[in-house]
């Protein structure tokens, strides 16, 4: 029973256009949410990470909004570049004072098409 | 640069054979590191957590006696995988995260590919 859900297995974007990346949870308990970029036979790289008393969380070309009633969160790329392609996760805890693993969904591949 | 290195990248090995995988935290000390194994076009599953000077705890449906954790300093954890068999073949990955203040996210290595023949 999946606690987190990336429903898109993959999303395919124009250069220069904006990328939304969307995540569902079902676990009322978590509290903070983190996207991850990852490469084939690489290990994930921690993009952006947001707290559950935040709806929204910056950085640079990143942004991360988390809807908490709708238990919903997403990931804008803008703009999008040739170099953000790869499978992007999206990954939850709950409190735990760092002694819990994360829930990860099971990432939606990401394309820029020049 | 990276935080935390994993050692090997690749092994490939016979049937039966144990096999060692190194996790290290390389600028901070990690009190609790995580170990995830992933299948083909799957997400990543916690298979452990490793805590520093006592046992792991294992997720359910990991075997303790299969995938033996050792985190005997604050920069280093290894997983055993104990005679190995072609299902164990996967993608191990750890992960540590700085002392948590205030939320700090875990800092992966860059995963062991395991193929067992």
């Amino acid at each position: 029973d999946q606690q987190v859900k990336q429903n898109s297995p993959s999303l395919s974007v124009q250069e220069g256009r904006i990328s939304i990346l969307n995540c569902d949870y079902t676990n009322s308990m978590f509290d903070y949410f983190l996207w991850y970029k990852k490469y084939p036979a690489e290990g994930p790289t921690f993009l952006i990470s947001i707290s559950s008393i935040k709806d929204k969380n910056e950085d640079g070309r990143f942004t991360v909004f988390l809807n908490k009633s709708a238990k919903h969160l997403s990931l804008h790329i803008v703009p999008s570049q040739p170099g953000d392609s790869a499978v992007y996760f999206c990954a939850a805890s709950a409190p735990g004072g760092g002694a819990d693993g994360l829930t990860f969904g099971k990432g939606t591949h990401l394309i820029i098409q020049p | 640069g990276a935080v935390v290195s994993q050692h090997p990248s690749w092994v490939i090995c016979k049937s039966g054979t144990s096999v060692k995988i190194e996790c290290r935290s390389l600028d901070f000390q990690a009190t609790t590191m995580f170990w995830y194994r992933q299948f083909p076009k799957q997400s990543l599953m916690l298979m452990a957590t490793s805590n520093e000077g006592s046992k792991a705890t294992y997720e359910q449906g990991v075997e303790k006696d299969k995938f033996l954790i050792n985190h005997a300093s604050l920069t280093l954890s290894t997983l055993t995988v104990t005679s190995a068999h072609p299902e164990d073949s996967s993608f191990y990955i750890c992960s540590a995260s700085r002392p948590r203040q205030n939320n700090q996210p875990q800092h992966f290595g860059d995963g062991t590919r395991l193929s067992i023949l």
